[in-house]
């Protein structure tokens, strides 16, 4: 099955930007995903990748996927302290009825002041 | 606009009691997910449904069940509780086809004592 690591903690100073690495195992994962989970909070999509793509931008958001090294990179411009947060990347090969999908461990950034 | 809704939001449930967590999806989403996220831990998927078919299973034990109904909203019912199952659980929602998108609703903290 799909395995998808990630580095437990990243902190940055405020205003730098803040780039969260994960790499990923299954190499028919069509779709990549970050979610955001604040502490005690629910899991917000932020933005996603379809595999045939090498990078999104999203406002202080850019995805870059590096498909042959499966490595996905989330990097947030301008970290403020809001964005503070434990950050998911997910995995998904969609078949039918095999739509579920696989977290890594999480990062947690912190915002240095 | 509109979101996953999850009832309750918490539960405090003893050891060989049972537990029933609903989850309401996005109006028009079709697919239902439920996850586990353990203290410290990433969300593990349990089961989901497509149109009121289960459409996947996942590390879902023995005890739990879960059914979509014909409104689309999804019930976990959990049984025979031991103190592990203490966890966040999560309910997802989305369209089926597309980029398989999943929402999150704000989760049940249940706790087992």
């Amino acid at each position: 099955g799909e395995d998808v690591e990630q580095s437990l903690f990243l902190s940055v100073r405020e205003g730098d930007s803040s780039v969260i690495n994960c790499t990923y195992t299954d190499s028919s994962s069509t779709y990549l995903y970050w979610y955001k989970q604040e502490p005690g909070a629910g899991l917000q999509l932020l933005t996603y990748i379809f595999s045939n793509m090498d990078m999104k931008q999203d406002q202080r958001l850019t995805v870059l996927l590096n498909k042959k090294d499966k490595h996905l990179s989330l990097r947030i411009a301008d970290t403020q302290t809001g964005d503070s947060a434990i950050y998911f990347c997910a995995a998904i090969s969609p078949n039918f009825g095999n739509e579920k999908l696989t977290f890594g461990t999480g990062t947690r950034l912190t915002i240095i002041p | 606009a509109a979101g996953v809704i999850q009832s309750p939001r918490h539960l405090i449930k003893e050891k060989r009691e049972t537990a029933t967590l609903k989850c309401y999806p996005i109006p028009r989403h079709d697919t239902v997910y439920w996850y586990q996220q353990g203290p410290g831990q990433d969300p593990q998927f349990l089961i989901s449904f497509y149109e009121k078919m289960q459409s996947d299973k996942g590390s879902i034990p023995d005890r739990f069940s879960a059914q979509q109904f014909s409104d689309y909203h999804s019930e976990l019912n959990m049984s025979s509780l031991e103190l592990g199952d203490s966890a966040l659980y999560f309910c997802a929602s989305s369209v089926s086809g597309g980029s398989y998108e999943q929402y999150f609703g704000p989760g049940t903290r249940l706790t087992v004592t």
